[in-house]
């Protein structure tokens, strides 16, 4: 699987949007693009995923760019309880789940 | 659907000691893992299983067996336990295919002395 950067920590601000990149340069053409966050020591919870178009869902947003080798989470309107650290990952068929150290969102009021 | 239970949640152990940690979904999903997560740290991969009778290595394997005899069931031994195993413990599970979400339990916070 693709090794994923992601910046160790990020703030924002209450009811802006939260923008986290991750750059994943080695990415090949059959791997996805996974977003997973961990809130305290709960386990992590599937936030999104994509393979080259941009996708949307209740929670978030996932911008690919069209070269695929980085990507955005769009938290369109950051609440408090979105502090949480993010995992940024990248998957092949039936390929483990390998999370790196993820990025550490603070959402301040 | 209770999905992916884990147990014991709380458990300490002396230096040497053997134990096995559960885990057990109820979603008929394929493949089940187990995760440790030191603190300030991300998730690394201890062992797999693509399905019953299958069982491979993850990243961190050494001082810990799995099996997988049922699909719902992929407990995590540790025969001789080690102060360096002192961390929480997540069990996570999803269908096989190519776009399968990862479900976790709440995790085993473990403690050799």
């Amino acid at each position: 699987d693709a090794k994923t950067t992601q910046p160790p920590s990020m703030d924002c601000a209450e009811g802006r949007a939260a923008n986290l990149p991750c750059n994943h340069s080695t990415i090949s053409g059959n791997e996805y693009v996974y977003w997973y966050r961990q809130i305290h020591s709960q386990g992590p919870q599937y936030i999104i995923h994509g393979l080259k178009n941009n996708e949307t869902n209740e929670m978030a947003s996932l911008i690919i760019t069209e070269d695929r080798k980085s990507s955005t989470l769009i938290l369109p309107h950051a609440t408090l309880r979105d502090t949480a650290v993010y995992y940024c990952i990248v998957r092949g068929y039936n390929n483990d789940m390998r999370f790196g150290a993820g990025t550490r969102l603070t959402v301040k009021p | 659907n209770a999905g992916v239970t884990q147990t014991p949640k709380f458990q300490v152990l002396k230096t040497g000691q053997s134990m096995t940690l559960q885990c057990a979904q109820d979603m008929n999903h394929e493949y089940m893992s187990w995760y440790r997560q030191d603190p300030g740290m991300g998730l690394r991969l201890i062992h797999y299983s693509v399905g019953a009778g299958i069982t491979d290595q993850g990243e961190v394997p050494n001082g810990y067996n799995v099996s997988r005899s049922t699909t719902e069931d992929f407990p995590l031994r540790l025969l001789s336990a080690a102060p360096s195993q002192t961390s929480v413990y997540f069990c996570a599970s999803r269908g096989l295919g190519l776009t399968g979400e990862l479900f976790f339990g709440e995790g085993s916070r473990l403690t050799v002395l």
